[in-house]
């Protein structure tokens, strides 16, 4: 069955940086894209961005342009985001998330999504 | 970009049916979305592109939209049901777009 594992939780220093991994299974990776979602406590759902599988190709929100980088490794199927400069304000449940899209038909959504990772920034 | 505007909560007692409402102008020309969340775990995608509803959801979940507005559907609440619910979807350049979130509490 189509799955996404996150990898575990994650406890950083404010300034620091924090790679988050997303492998995937039971699909064929190139052929989606994978979209990051963040939610603070006790907070709503946040959109972070997202990448192409197949070319690479990412769309990052505005809020975070400078700060993240999201890549994929096609080999083994796993997507990563990283976020830099951590501070207080990131911490977070951070999802990965398979994305559907056709920028033709106009739609984009999400359709599995992982588990979550825990991201604690505390000094 | 723009924001989509959900009802903060919405109660219901078992076996009536929920109606949780998204607007936003774009609605109209845009494709909506809904996600449910339990506590503690990751969203689940409800139903996509307005009304279509993935395998393995339950029929009692329905979608429909009507202008700016966009409306989930919950039929025979149950307790489970019992969760929050996000509406989302995507400007002009394709940036994903959610909304608040809706409580629902099944009394």
């Amino acid at each position: 069955q189509v799955q996404l594992v996150q990898s575990g939780g994650e406890v950083k220093k404010p300034g620091a940086s924090v790679k988050v991994s997303c492998k995937a299974s039971g699909y064929s990776f190139i052929s989606y894209g994978i979209s990051w979602v963040r939610q603070a406590p006790g907070q709503g759902l946040e959109w972070m961005g997202w990448i192409s599988a197949y070319n690479g190709n990412t769309d990052y929100a505005q809020k975070l342009q400078g700060r993240v980088t999201m890549t994929t490794d096609t080999s083994t199927s796993t997507a990563y985001m990283e976020l830099r400069s951590l501070r207080s304000d990131d911490t977070a449940v951070y999802y990965c998330a398979r994305f559907i899209w056709s920028g033709y038909s106009s739609y984009y959504y999400m359709d599995v999504w992982g588990k979550g990772t825990a991201v604690t920034v505390s000094s | 970009s723009y924001e989509l505007t959900q009802p903060p909560s919405v109660s219901v007692s078992p076996g009536q049916t929920a109606r949780i409402t998204c607007s936003a102008d774009a609605l109209s020309k845009r494709y909506a979305y809904w996600y449910q969340q339990k506590p503690g775990q990751a969203p689940v995608l409800l139903i996509y592109k307005n009304n279509e509803r993935p395998s393995g959801i339950p029929e009692r979940f329905s979608g429909s939209s009507s202008g700016t507005t966009v409306t989930l559907t919950i039929s025979g609440v149950q307790a489970e049901d019992e969760a929050d619910y996000y509406c989302q979807s995507a400007d002009s350049s394709g940036n994903v777009i959610f909304g608040g979130g809706t409580k629902l509490t099944v009394l």
